[in-house]
């Protein structure tokens, strides 16, 4: 499981509203990344990062801000939830060496916006 | 920019029948190559993956997949599934270059088995 966790792992919220969600791990890995999957469309990139306050954007970042204050913890915040943010959300870290990672997953975080 | 497409939407098969799964990749540069799978309800899980040398990996649970590098091709292969192979299964790229290796999905192929 790479010591990935993410909170909450299920969540039903308002259209309008904000929502942060976690993602921690405990081995203290650099590159950390948020995704989200939809049917059809497989995972998409959201944001990831490079380390503490080193994010960047990816594919579908619109609606979608990240910050990262220690190397263990990678949140997602949906700063005005939409229907169209409903989705599972899945946190990955990287593992191995330059020219050579491969992601691990964390369980996901299934978001319903209504 | 990089794109992977796999060819099929949803598979069914019975036990014991030959699987394989396609996966197109489009990218100009030299890439690594990863399939994973999702059980129902649960996250993703590496089967397996190609960074260099032979073309033909073998993963866990009896998986194996071929890079054909003239194809941009990544195919899926078992030669005998199980129910238990009931999954989503999704092919991944990332450029051999990209710091921290952020990937590239498939759409996924869904792989139902009938007992």
């Amino acid at each position: 499981d790479a010591g990935i966790t993410q909170s909450p792992r299920h969540k039903v919220t308002e259209t309008g509203t904000p929502v942060t969600l976690r993602c921690h791990q405990t081995e203290n890995h650099r590159y950390m990344y948020w995704y989200r999957q939809d049917p059809g469309h497989g995972l998409r990139l959201i944001h990831y990062s490079y380390g503490v306050k080193d994010t960047d954007k990816g594919e579908v970042s619109d609606g979608y801000s990240v910050s990262r204050s220690k190397t263990e913890d990678f949140l997602l915040t949906l700063e005005s939830a939409t229907s169209s943010q409903t989705s599972v959300y899945f946190c990955a870290i990287s593992v191995g060496l330059a020219g050579a990672y491969e992601q691990y997953f964390g369980p996901g975080t299934r978001l319903t916006v209504t | 920019a990089q794109s992977v497409s796999q060819h099929n939407h949803h598979v069914i098969l019975s036990e014991a029948a030959s699987l394989e799964l396609g996966c197109n990749y489009s990218y100009g540069g030299t890439v690594n190559l990863f399939w994973y799978v999702q059980y129902p309800g649960q996250h993703l899980q590496l089967l397996l993956k190609y960074f260099s040398g032979d073309p033909l990996v073998k993963g866990i649970k009896g998986f194996e997949a071929e890079f054909i590098k003239s194809k941009f091709s990544f195919n899926l292969r078992k030669p005998s599934v199980q129910w238990s192979d009931t999954a989503e299964y999704f092919c991944a790229v990332n450029a051999r270059n990209n710091q921290g290796g952020k990937l590239i999905f498939g759409q996924g192929t869904e792989l139902s088995v009938k007992p």
